[in-house]
């Protein structure tokens, strides 16, 4: 699976948007990027994934550059229970491939500040 | 859907004894996962199962683990004897077909050798 960069750290205002990047530079074409979530104490938790078009749920968005070598992590109304650990991940997607590694990296820590 | 139950979700035990956790993978699932996670390493994935098979355990550090998946509705991490460093939050997820390659994490298994 490709290699994913993201900051360490990140602080943001309660009721703002929540901007978290993630550089995956060398993602193949038939890898998605994935977006996970722990909250202190808990397991980690989906969020939400794409291959190449922008994707919206209840939880957030995601925004894909049109090379495909970053993404962007869009939570519209961040509250206080959106603080935690958020991990981008790029895998291949599909139930037949030798490899179903979810490998986490270190993630954002992200903070949202009353 | 109840999710991902593991058990026990604390235990503190005695470096040397034998430690069992326990995994109920979401109905209908088909892949299973142990993940361990410390400070230091972060989450690592220690073994994965496919219809109650082990496809990889590339990830168990030492023999003194050991898992097994008896049926489609079970699935325990076994550690003898257990040391200090086995100390971590042990994961267990699943996920199925219909979930659309989604990865579900349990609660996690906080476990104390002393």
């Amino acid at each position: 699976d490709a290699k994913t960069t993201q900051p360490t750290s990140m602080d943001c205002a309660e009721g703002r948007a929540a901007n978290l990047p993630c550089n995956h530079s060398t993602i193949s074409g038939n890898e998605y990027v994935y977006w996970y979530r722990q909250i202190h104490s808990q397991g980690p938790q989906y969020i939400i994934h794409g291959l190449k078009n922008n994707e919206t749920n209840e939880m957030a968005s995601l925004i894909i550059t049109e090379d495909r070598k970053s993404s962007t992590l869009i939570l519209p109304h961040a509250t206080l229970r959106d603080t935690a650990v958020y991990y981008c991940i790029v895998r291949v997607k599909g139930t037949d491939f030798g490899n179903e590694k979810l490998t986490f990296g270190t993630g954002t820590r992200l903070t949202i500040i009353p | 859907d109840a999710g991902v139950i593991q058990s026990p979700r604390h235990e503190v035990t005695e470096m040397g004894q034998e430690v069992t956790l326990r995994c109920k993978p979401i109905s209908g699932h088909d892949y299973l996962f142990w993940y361990r996670q410390t400070m230091m390493r972060g989450l690592e994935l220690l073994i994965y199962f496919n219809n109650n098979v082990p496809i990889d355990d590339s990830g168990m550090p030492e023999d003194r683990f050991s898992a097994k998946m008896p049926n489609a509705s079970f699935s325990t991490l076994k550690i003898q004897p257990s040391e200090p460093r086995d100390s971590a939050v042990y994961f267990c997820a699943s996920r199925g077909r219909a979930a659309g390659n989604t990865i579900y994490f349990g609660e996690g298994s906080w476990l104390t050798v002393v």
